[in-house]
C-alpha cells in the first residue's frame, strides 16, 4: 500500500463546476499538507499548503485536512479552463524533516469550456 | 522570480551510456534535490544536497549519483543508464528547510532510454 493514495482520474468538469480533489494518507504522524498544480510540460509549484486539521482558503482553492480521518481535499470553486492540469498532494512529517515530502501520484483535471 | 533551470528538455540515450542531468538555480539557494517522476507513483527523491559538496540519499538512489560543487548547480548522474531509468526528471530548490518554505521546481528533463 502506497503512503499516499490519489486517483489518477482525468477528473473531466464543465467550466464552472466546484471540484473536489481528494488524497487518503496511511502516516498519522503527517502534520504538513500542500498541494501542487503541475500543467503539461511544467514543473509542478505550490498552491496551497495547511498545518494540521482544518480548512484554509485562497480565493477560489480551499484546503481541508481531516486528520481523523487521514484524508485531505482541495476544492476548487467556479473552475476554469485555466485549471486544467495534474494536481499532486504532497505531505511531510515536520518542519525539521525538511522537504522529504512523500506525493501522492496526482490527478489529472480537464475543465471544459 | 525564483528560476531553477535545467539544461535539456528532452534527452534519448542508449542503455550503458553514462548521463547528466544539470540544473541550476539562481536564488542563491542552499538546498537541491532530484525527483523522479512516472505516472501513477508520483515524485520521488533520489538525492539532496544542503550545501555544496555534500549529498544525501533519498528514497531511491540505487543506479544514481549526484554533484554540487557549486551552490547554484546541482547535477544529476546515471553512471550506466538503463531502460528502467526512462523516465521524467524533475530538480527543484529552496532557501531552507521547513514545510513552509516550498520547492521551486525546473521544468523537468524527459529521458528515455532504449
Amino acid at each position: 500500500q502506497k503512503e499516499v493514495e490519489q486517483d489518477p482520474g482525468p477528473l473531466s468538469v464543465p467550466e464552472g463546476a466546484i471540484v473536489s480533489l481528494n488524497c487518503t494518507y496511511s502516516n498519522s504522524a503527517f502534520q504538513y499538507f500542500m498541494w501542487y498544480r503541475q500543467y503539461s510540460r511544467k514543473g509542478p509549484e505550490l498552491l496551497m499548503y495547511t498545518y494540521s486539521s482544518g480548512n484554509k482558503e485562497d480565493g477560489r482553492f480551499t484546503a481541508q485536512v481531516d486528520k481523523s480521518s487521514k484524508y485531505i481535499s482541495l476544492f476548487i470553486r467556479d473552475s476554469q479552463p485555466s485549471d486544467s492540469a495534474t494536481y499532486l498532494c504532497a505531505m511531510t512529517l515536520s518542519l525539521n524533516a525538511g522537504n522529504m515530502l512523500t506525493f501522492g501520484g496526482g490527478t489529472r483535471l480537464m475543465v471544459k469550456p | 522570480d525564483v528560476k531553477v533551470t535545467q539544461s535539456s528538455r528532452y534527452l534519448v540515450k542508449r542503455t550503458g551510456e553514462k548521463v547528466f542531468l544539470e540544473c541550476v538555480q539562481d536564488m542563491d539557494h542552499e538546498n537541491m534535490f532530484w525527483y523522479r517522476q512516472d505516472p501513477g507513483l508520483g515524485l520521488r527523491l533520489i538525492y539532496f544536497s544542503y550545501d555544496v559538496k555534500m549529498k544525501e540519499k533519498g528514497d531511491i538512489p540505487e543506479g544514481y549519483s549526484v554533484s554540487r560543487e557549486k551552490k547554484e548547480r546541482f547535477s544529476l548522474i546515471l553512471e550506466s543508464a538503463s531502460t528502467n531509468q526512462t523516465s521524467m526528471y524533475l530538480c527543484a530548490s529552496t532557501p531552507q528547510q521547513g514545510g513552509n518554505s516550498p520547492l521551486h521546481f525546473g521544468n523537468g528533463t524527459r529521458l528515455t532510454v532504449t
